[in-house]
């Protein structure tokens, strides 16, 4: 199975600008989650989608919004970017065998966002 | 408010030396995960753990749940440079869906 993708890979925008991200997941899975990473703060939960719905949300402002559409494949974006948005942003696409109660989650190679 | 503690936050050793690494918590996880990530690509996973008190092994590396589902190491035996990279581990709970809850990772060195 091909793994998770996201794309672009890499993105340089400017303070004000806002910015799209993309991610297809592994074929099947229906959770999609994003998470941005930092050096200062780590790997932080934004949200996840599954089945076309926000499912969870973490604390972001506004700004951040997703969406997922029917073949599960998930955008998110940024409004208004702000230098402090500068990071890796993660997408991870989830599954739940069978008898396990935990999910699994995959990640993609990530899109690393600069904002100048 | 950091839930997943994890340390240390960095370990520099060498090649065939043991080492262990902790995640400590003061809540509850339905399960544990353990993820190993490179730089400019994503965590991959290495294992999952459910049960309180579970062990868990994947060649070297052994991974180990608390009885009390609050804590986790992951413990790796005669080290080789192909393991250095950060380690990462995550909490997830039965009404958070797959939503994560991370610790702030430990980098990981292995000198040969």
């Amino acid at each position: 199975k091909a793994g998770v993708t996201q794309t672009p890979r890499y993105l340089i925008k400017t303070r004000g600008q806002q910015v799209t991200l993309s991610c297809s997941p592994i074929s099947g899975h229906r959770s999609v989650s994003w998470y941005q990473q930092t050096p200062g703060q780590g790997l932080q939960f934004l949200f996840e989608y599954f089945s076309e719905t926000q499912r969870n949300k973490g604390n972001f402002p506004g700004r951040f919004s997703g969406r997922q559409f029917s073949n599960s494949r998930s955008e998110m974006n940024v409004s208004t970017l702000e230098l402090g948005d500068s990071a890796l942003y993660l997408c991870a696409s989830s599954f739940r065998p069978t008898g396990t109660g935990a999910y699994e989650q995959y990640f993609g190679p990530g899109t690393r966002l600069t904002v100048t | 408010t950091q839930l997943l503690e994890q340390s240390p936050q960095f370990l520099s050793i060498q090649e065939g030396e043991n080492l262990t690494v902790y995640c400590n918590s003061s809540s509850v996880f339905s399960s544990l995960q353990w993820y190993r990530q490179e730089p400019g690509e994503g965590p991959v996973l290495l294992v999952t753990v459910v049960t309180g008190g579970e062990v868990k092994k994947l060649k070297r590396l052994t991974f180990q749940f608390g009885d009390a589902r609050k804590d986790s190491s992951l413990h790796i035996t005669a080290a080789q440079p192909g393991d250095t990279g950060l380690y990462l581990c995550a909490g997830a709970r039965e009404t958070s869906g797959s939503r994560l809850t991370f610790g702030e990772g430990t980098q990981l060195t292995v000198n040969p």
